[in-house]
């Protein structure tokens, strides 16, 4: 069985502060994926990025960062020089790479409150 | 831009009346999902198809059902509402190709009272 684990619940930190978003995951698979996504107050969940087991490289992505250390099984994520507009409920989410015709499993999700 | 369509954004009913959640995409996926989100257990699997006429169980498939007719559209039925699911609900497609994300409509908050 695969599992999604972000332990905080809710993170506020101050504008221009950095913050690390932690997942942690479990699978059997030696093939999966890795997913992050953002739902703003709108409701609608933006798609951030996505990588394979294979591939260990992180990617930064102007502000935004992802480590991903498949030896502890996390994929964190590090928002930048924070701005009042990152604040969001952000998931992290893990597929089996056998098929596509799979769901993904996603954690429970952080909400980052940034205040100005 | 792939387009996720849910035909309500709020929705009302009573304790056992039967309801229908609508969900329409634009780019031909094969793959629509309906998740449901409650705060601090984030998204779970209901159903999920992967072609027309298909369906498979997700986690929390009780008291739920789907309907996928038409490729472009997958319908969850609760077919006797109760308080319990009252809830957001979330309708998704991807195509099939490996490690493809899921485009998510904009959710449905349902209230059953």
């Amino acid at each position: 069985a695969q599992k999604v684990t972000q332990a905080q619940t809710e993170i506020s930190v101050v504008e221009k502060e950095d913050v690390t978003l932690d997942c942690v995951y479990e699978t059997r698979d030696t093939t999966y994926y890795l997913f992050w996504y953002k739902q703003p107050p709108s409701g609608e969940l933006v798609f951030l990025i996505r990588r394979n087991s294979f591939d260990e490289q992180n990617e930064i992505s102007g502000r935004y960062s992802w480590n991903f250390q498949k030896s502890t099984s996390s994929f964190n994520f590090t928002i930048t020089a924070s701005q009042v507009v990152d604040s969001a409920v952000y998931f992290c989410a893990l597929n089996r790479g056998d098929t596509g015709r799979r769901a993904l499993t996603f954690g429970s999700g952080t909400r980052l409150q940034v205040q100005p | 831009d792939v387009k996720v369509t849910q035909s309500s954004r709020y929705l009302v009913k009573r304790t056992g009346e039967k309801v229908f959640l609508e969900c329409v995409q634009d780019m031909d996926h094969e793959n629509m999902f309906w998740y449901r989100q409650d705060p601090g257990l984030g998204l779970r699997l209901i159903y999920f198809s992967y072609d027309v006429k298909m369906k498979e169980k997700g986690d929390i498939p009780e008291g739920y059902s789907v309907s996928r007719e038409k490729k472009e559209r997958f319908s969850l039925i609760l077919e006797s509402a109760s308080t319990n699911q009252t809830s957001m609900y979330l309708c998704a497609s991807s195509p099939q190709t490996l490690g493809s994300p899921l485009h998510f409509g904009n959710g449905t908050r349902l209230t059953v009272t």
